[in-house]
């Protein structure tokens, strides 16, 4: 079975520029999760998807993030304009009981 | 709000021994789930080991076993037999019943002696 598989693995982008990340989760995962994980810390909910639908995004920066998911697949997360806090692990899970996670993003922002 | 807790930022132990990584939680609900996950220089986010609030039993997987204490709010991790494979930071977290989201705490960065 194949894992959840995220790209790129490494982003490297100045402040104001605007970064995407892609997530394709287990097939037939219903459920996909995009965690924050800054450095030093645990992973931090940013949205949930219940097949194309956002079930939970209260700590999501919508003023700068968003994110997608079309025909309840694959997901992308953008930041636009991204700031240097934003610089952390961007990790895409999904489910269908236990979660499963990617291999993640790590994005610097100079 | 759900919050769990790693009071121990790095732990070590020498090849072969055992060590036990602590967490607490706070939640009003009853019906829970805790996990402990392991997190290589890979960042792979790898779970180790679930237990299921209503079970008094604690969960075991091969070399590691946690210690379920409801009433305290306590869910410690130990690793028996430990192996420079187990080198990792670990990560507690929390699901309740009703939500699929996980809370994690800081975590603990575990180092193997050889």
């Amino acid at each position: 079975e194949a894992g959840v598989a995220q790209s790129p693995r490494y982003k490297i982008i100045e402040k104001r520029q605007s970064v995407a990340f892609w997530c394709n989760p287990i097939s037939g995962h219903a459920t996909l999760y995009w965690y924050q994980q800054i450095l030093g810390q645990g992973p931090k909910l940013l949205i949930q998807f219940q097949n194309n639908g956002v079930v939970d995004d209260s700590q999501l920066p919508k003023d700068r993030f968003s994110a997608e998911r079309l025909k309840g697949v694959d997901s992308t997360l953008k930041i636009q304009p991204a700031k240097l806090e934003d610089s952390a692990v961007y990790l895409c899970a999904s489910s269908s009981y236990e979660q499963y996670f990617g291999p993640g993003t790590r994005l610097t922002v100079t | 709000a759900q919050t769990v807790t790693q009071s121990q930022p790095e732990m070590s132990v020498q090849e072969a021994e055992t060590v036990t990584l602590s967490c607490t939680y706070d939640t009003s609900e009853s019906d829970y789930y805790l996990f402990w996950y392991k997190q290589p220089p890979s960042r792979q986010m790898i779970l180790v080991i679930r237990q299921e609030a209503y079970k008094q039993q604690n969960a075991t997987e091969n070399r590691f076993s946690v210690n379920f204490q409801k009433a305290a709010k306590s869910f410690s991790l130990k690793i028996s037999d430990s192996q420079l494979g187990d080198a990792a930071m670990y990560f507690c977290a929390y699901r309740y019943q009703g939500a699929q989201k996980l809370v994690f705490g800081q975590g603990t960065r575990l180092t193997i002696n050889p």
